[in-house]
């Protein structure tokens, strides 16, 4: 059973860069084609938010209000994914998840499962 | 962008009893929608995907319906597990891909 858990620092500082992994249990981030690797995240309270996916081959797609700041990477060899944030401030404190992402046609990725169970992230001095 | 509105916000329903969720997207999604439903605490689960296909293990309760701007999530005779929060999601004109504000379905 695919399983996915994020890691990183529960506390960033303003300003800072948010650094998450994903690891992958159950399953081989390179052994199948048709699935991607997703980043989304959840206010407190709030609604979901797409971050932005990540190809095995190192394809990557983000959230063009949050691109300018994202770098999504891809370790097939250690079969984890990571996200990173620059420039943090309190509007990004939010729960991370982790996701693998199914595909459609043309092998673009479409929608999201399973998720990891989440961590979350606060930014404050 | 694409916007989805979910209705209501808030749905009160006693157990044994169904309940409707509705999603309105701001321009036509065809049938690229999928529905998930999130407990307190937990990370979101997919039930639909392709606006009317069950995702594996989903129970036959869970029903989807509806294309192009709008769609309905149906759960008949609730189960206490059934209490939670759900969201539609479009995949048809991305990135990004955006989620409904979500509707909270409590028991009555």
């Amino acid at each position: 059973q695919l399983q996915l858990q994020e890691s990183g620092p529960g506390l960033v500082k303003p300003s800072e860069t948010l650094s998450l992994t994903c690891t992958v249990s159950g399953g081989s981030i390179s052994s199948s084609t048709t699935y991607y690797w997703g980043w989304l995240r959840q206010p407190p309270g709030k609604g979901l938010e797409w971050i932005g996916s990540i190809y095995y081959s190192g394809i990557t797609y983000y959230n063009p209000s949050l691109k300018s700041r994202l770098t999504i990477s891809v370790d097939t060899s250690k079969n984890l994914f990571s996200l990173k944030m620059s420039s943090v401030t309190a509007a990004d404190t939010a729960v991370y998840y982790c996701a693998r992402v199914l595909t459609g046609s043309w092998n673009y990725p479409i929608f999201f499962d399973p998720w990891g169970q989440g961590t979350l992230v606060t930014v404050s001095s | 962008e694409i916007v989805m509105t979910q209705s209501p916000a808030t749905l009160s329903v006693s157990p044994g009893e169904g309940a409707t969720v509705s999603c309105r997207a701001s321009q036509s999604v065809s049938s690229n929608l999928a529905w998930y439903q999130q407990k307190p605490g937990q990370a979101p689960r997919l039930l639909i995907y392709g606006a009317s296909t069950r995702a594996t293990g989903i129970p036959a309760r869970f029903s989807g319906s509806g294309s192009g701007t709008e769609f309905t999530l149906t759960i008949s005779s609730l189960q206490s597990e059934d209490f939670a929060v759900y969201y539609c999601q479009q995949y048809n004109d991305w990135p990004p891909y955006t989620f409904g504000q979500g509707t909270k379905l409590d028991i009555k």
